[in-house]
């Protein structure tokens, strides 16, 4: 257990409708990671927070895609209207408990599957 | 061109082999490197990180070459256990950039 717990496991939904994860990160830690895995590919960067303040957003991330981080603790990344492309495995980190910054070492939830029908 | 490339195998060994990974990077400004490990339908968890001199932990061993930019995993005495996609892995700034793994199947 890395201490990063995300919500839901798993979602099916029908295209075009909105879907929301959540991700409670280790506690108290600053920073958080939103990245996004399909099948045989490594995981790729979307979004991070630094607090509530969300720092970098890829390019992956469209406007259909929006990521809040409201009090600095757990997050959420919404997907509106949803796309049979956006299937993957979304995938939330932490760095390192007790560094600030991110040396190396991220860990992951088990992430929340994603089929779009 | 990706800024990780790896070779997405799938690699068969049997076991007490020895397999070797490479990866190579489009940035060469890039300082920190590692090698990730993830197990089917699981998250990726941090395997070892891999400095300029060379390091072992067991039975992996991770190299660098800086001038060509390639980065190595070698296993020896293949377990198992060892199956999995293994993750070459460049540290960005403030995010860490994946390759796309290379699959290691051990069989018995």
């Amino acid at each position: 257990d890395t201490g990063v717990s995300q919500d839901p496991r798993h979602k099916i939904t029908k295209r075009g409708q909105n879907v929301t994860f959540r991700c409670d990160p280790i506690s108290e830690h600053n920073r958080l990671y939103w990245y996004r895995q399909t099948l045989g590919q490594g995981p790729e960067f979307l979004t991070y927070f630094q607090n509530e303040a969300q720092l970098e957003k890829s390019r992956l991330l469209s406007d259909r895609f929006s990521a809040e981080r409201p009090k600095g603790s757990f997050s959420t990344l919404e997907i509106q209207r949803t796309e049979q492309g956006d299937s993957a495995m979304y995938l939330c980190a932490s760095p390192r408990p007790g560094q600030e910054y991110l040396a190396g070492e991220l860990f992951f939830g088990e992430g929340s599957r994603l089929t779009v029908l | 061109r990706k800024e990780v490339e790896q070779d997405p195998g799938p690699f068969n060994v049997p076991e007490g082999a020895t397999v070797a990974f490479n990866c190579t990077y489009s940035n060469s400004a890039s300082q920190s490197f590692f090698w990730y490990r993830q197990d089917c339908r699981k998250e990726p968890k941090l395997l070892m990180s891999v400095y300029s001199s060379g390091n072992e932990d067991g039975r992996f061993t991770a190299q660098l070459n800086r001038a060509s930019q390639y980065i190595s995993l070698l296993i020896r005495d293949s377990k198992l256990s060892d199956s999995a996609t293994y993750l070459c892995v460049v540290r960005g700034t403030d995010k860490l950039i994946f390759g796309t793994g290379t699959r290691l199947q051990v069989f018995p």
